[in-house]
């Protein structure tokens, strides 16, 4: 089954422990991003991977890392959370996002909900 | 102003209800358009893309007007299935033409009741 997974779902945690939020897709996608979500300020993107070994900053980079050492691996590092991090998370996956031509369909995984106190 | 802007809602509308949602976007170089559906606390899903002749799926009309810059979606004869948060993405080509950004819309909540 075509699909995006995210671990840990839950998590609950404290000012300053470093966590990271694992992303998979078995769907050999190029392109892989995360998102944060919150009330009145819907989906924002943290960071993207167009590739291999390629990222880049999105909207709301600040306070996380990301690498992309496998096409189908994309995890987000949070190397000291603040409350302020407290937010549905979302990875997500398309086969490409050139210009030539973007079909618009991203792939999410279910989400993670983060606190952090 | 927000790149792309929706009414928040709730719409509430009885079963059998024709509804209809409005987005705004702010880019006039942006080049595709989507609607996207969330039910409560689930991952956003792909309803239907957006295209300047129109189009329709089933229930589902979606209209693009470049000139006024925005998106529109027509829900006809609403089931109790469609309530959810109905998200406006808007696909803008990056310079270089190299990539391209999806920015979403805060979501429209519909509430559709017996």
């Amino acid at each position: 089954e075509a699909q995006v997974t995210q671990n840990p779902r839950y998590l609950i945690t404290v000012t300053g422990k470093k966590l990271t939020v694992t992303c998979s897709q078995n769907m050999n996608h190029e392109y892989m991003s995360w998102y944060r979500q919150d009330p009145g300020l819907g989906l924002r993107q943290i960071y993207y991977s167009m590739n291999v070994e390629v990222t880049d900053k999105g909207d709301v980079p600040e306070g996380y890392k990301v690498s992309r050492k496998e096409k189908r691996n994309f995890p987000l590092i949070l190397e000291s959370p603040s409350p302020n991090q407290t937010s549905l998370y979302f990875c997500a996956s398309t086969k490409t996002q050139t210009a030539d031509p973007f079909t618009g369909e991203q792939f999410f995984g279910p989400g993670t909900r983060l606190t952090v106190l | 102003r927000k790149e792309v802007e929706q009414d928040p809602g709730p719409f509430n509308v009885p079963e059998g209800a024709t509804v209809a949602f409005n987005c705004t976007y702010s880019n006039s170089a942006s080049q595709s358009f989507f609607w996207y559906r969330q039910d409560c606390r689930k991952e956003p899903k792909l309803l239907m893309s957006v295209y300047s002749s129109g189009n329709e799926d089933g229930r589902f009309t979606a209209q693009l007007n470049r000139a006024s810059q925005y998106i529109s979606l027509l829900i006809r004869d609403s089931k109790l299935s469609d309530s959810a948060t109905y998200l406006c993405v808007v696909n803008t080509y990056l310079s270089g033409g190299t990539a391209s950004k999806l920015t979403f819309g805060t979501g429209t909540r519909l509430q559709v009741t017996l």
